[in-house]
């Protein structure tokens, strides 16, 4: 099984300021990752895929990158509704699929 | 617009069953599979398994394995998951979600989940 491990577990960043969050697997997962926020009470939302794609709709401040066992998410200038937890996930090798365990984006 | 819904919350007793529904709308069924993840109370998120409605086949996590089903009906676009011999810990929200899928000479994976179902909540007590 791919163990995902997200770092830091609780990013604390001003409105405006840049959020840069990171996702390491136990072996490489190419660039099989996904992004999801999930904000509370709401399901999780899409964010990105293969590493680096954005999905529909998603804002040009989010960026993915990285590839083989580390990988980033940076939001380059926080706006309010970005206060949120962040997951990643691998789809490279399964079952399962797996997930970090996540990093909190809170308000500094 | 692309959209799952999915059955309301329940409470159930320890050693009891559940079935969860997720109904889909807006894409070509078929061509997708659904995925099942579950959110314990204030933790992260938890792959279960999923199904390719395109032609019934199902991984599930080993965890689970034995204990749940998930099933899908083409005809209506509805995917389940029903587990069984529930525990208190099985306390959490369940998550159904579009999986994309990658088409390989035999066989089909899942890659992400777009878009999501709202959850439903399943509490186990006593």
């Amino acid at each position: 099984e791919i163990v995902m491990t997200q770092s830091p577990a609780t990013l604390s960043v001003s409105p405006g300021e840049r959020a840069t969050l990171s996702c390491r697997a136990s072996q490489s997962v190419s660039n099989n990752l996904a992004w999801y926020q999930q904000k509370p009470g709401q399901a999780p939302r899409l964010l990105i895929s293969g590493a680096s794609t954005r999905a529909t709709g998603i804002p040009a401040r989010f960026s993915g990158s990285g590839s083989g066992t580390e990988f980033t998410l940076t939001i380059s200038s926080l706006q309010s509704e970005d206060f949120a937890v962040y997951y990643c996930q691998q789809y490279n090798d399964w079952p399962p699929l797996t997930f970090g365990g996540g990093t909190k984006v809170e308000i500094k | 617009q692309v959209q799952l819904v999915q059955s309301g919350a329940e409470v159930k007793k320890t050693g009891a069953s559940v079935k969860v529904s997720c109904k889909a709308s807006g894409y070509k069924f078929t061509s997708y599979g659904i995925s099942w993840v579950r959110q314990a109370p204030g933790q992260g998120l938890e792959w279960m398994g999923w199904i390719s409605a395109h032609n019934s086949n199902t991984n599930y996590a080993q965890k689970f394995q034995g204990r749940v089903l998930m099933t899908t009906d083409t005809s209506t676009s509805t995917a389940y998951m029903e587990m069984r011999s529930l525990r208190f810990d099985d306390t959490a929200v369940y998550y159904c979600a579009r999986t994309d899928v990658a088409l390989g000479m035999y066989t089909i994976s899942p890659k992400w989940f777009d878009p999501w179902g709202q959850g439903t909540l399943v509490t186990v007590s006593s």
